[in-house]
């Protein structure tokens, strides 16, 4: 069973913002700023779209952004596009544990 | 940069053993853990632990002791993971990964890199 609880899935016309929702705990995402995102296309390995909460590695694109509230980090992905359309995992590291989302499928309607 | 190239599909009978490689290239003297993590098919990531590629030291979490052993060999810069008395709901992807680019703490949640994974599927 997944430590963290994503939206199963979330839509949006191109060009349009879509937030993507993380539910952790008060152990977690509640007490430390270690949240990762990960994009993962069909087929694909996932890839590092954001790691402390909000920080995006080199290349990585400025529609992407992070935020936290209380046990709860989301994604924020702006002026949709056809290649947005993929899996989004979360992740968090606390006590000795590495803990992913349950994912999210993003369509582009 | 690093590459993590793993090994190819595999198809056990239930209650085998499997072993999967990871063979990592490029600025390998940049990792820190080599980190295992499994998808089923149509399913999230879930986690398996990691293993310190300077001294060997492994993690793993409690639903997976006893049941994985993750190895290390230096002498080819390959990682393995061995899955034992496999069941067909262990039939997944198997991904390595590595991170710890950013901060001393990146290397436990922020994974830069990837290997493509190996199909595992256990079938009667």
């Amino acid at each position: 069973q997944s430590a963290l609880t994503q939206p199963a899935s979330v839509s949006g016309s191109p060009g349009q913002s879509i937030t993507i929702s993380c539910t952790g705990t008060t152990r977690n995402i509640g007490t430390y700023n270690l949240v990762s995102w990960y994009r993962q296309r069909p087929g694909e390995a996932p890839k590092l779209i954001l790691y402390e909460v909000n920080k995006r590695p080199s290349g990585v694109s400025d529609r992407f952004s992070g935020s936290k509230s209380g046990n709860t980090a989301s994604l924020t992905i702006s002026g949709l596009q056809a290649e947005d359309e993929a899996d989004y995992h979360c992740c968090t590291y606390a006590g000795s544990t590495t803990s992913f989302g349950t994912g999210t499928k993003v369509t582009v309607l | 940069q690093v590459q993590l190239v793993q090994s190819g599909p595999e198809f056990k009978r239930p209650g085998a053993s499997v072993k999967v490689s990871c063979k990592a290239s490029g600025t390998t003297n940049t990792m820190y853990y080599i980190h295992w993590m499994r998808q089923a098919p149509g399913q999230g990531l879930e986690w398996m632990g990691w293993i310190d590629t300077n001294n060997g030291d492994t993690n793993y979490p409690q639903n997976f002791q006893g049941l994985i052993t993750f190895t290390w060999d230096t002498s080819v810069s390959t990682a393995f993971l061995e899955l034992s008395s496999q069941m067909p709901d262990d039939t997944a992807f198997y991904f390595c990964a590595s991170g710890g680019l950013y901060d001393f703490w990146t290397r436990y949640y922020a994974f830069d890199y990837w290997g493509k994974g190996t199909l595992v599927t256990v079938s009667s």
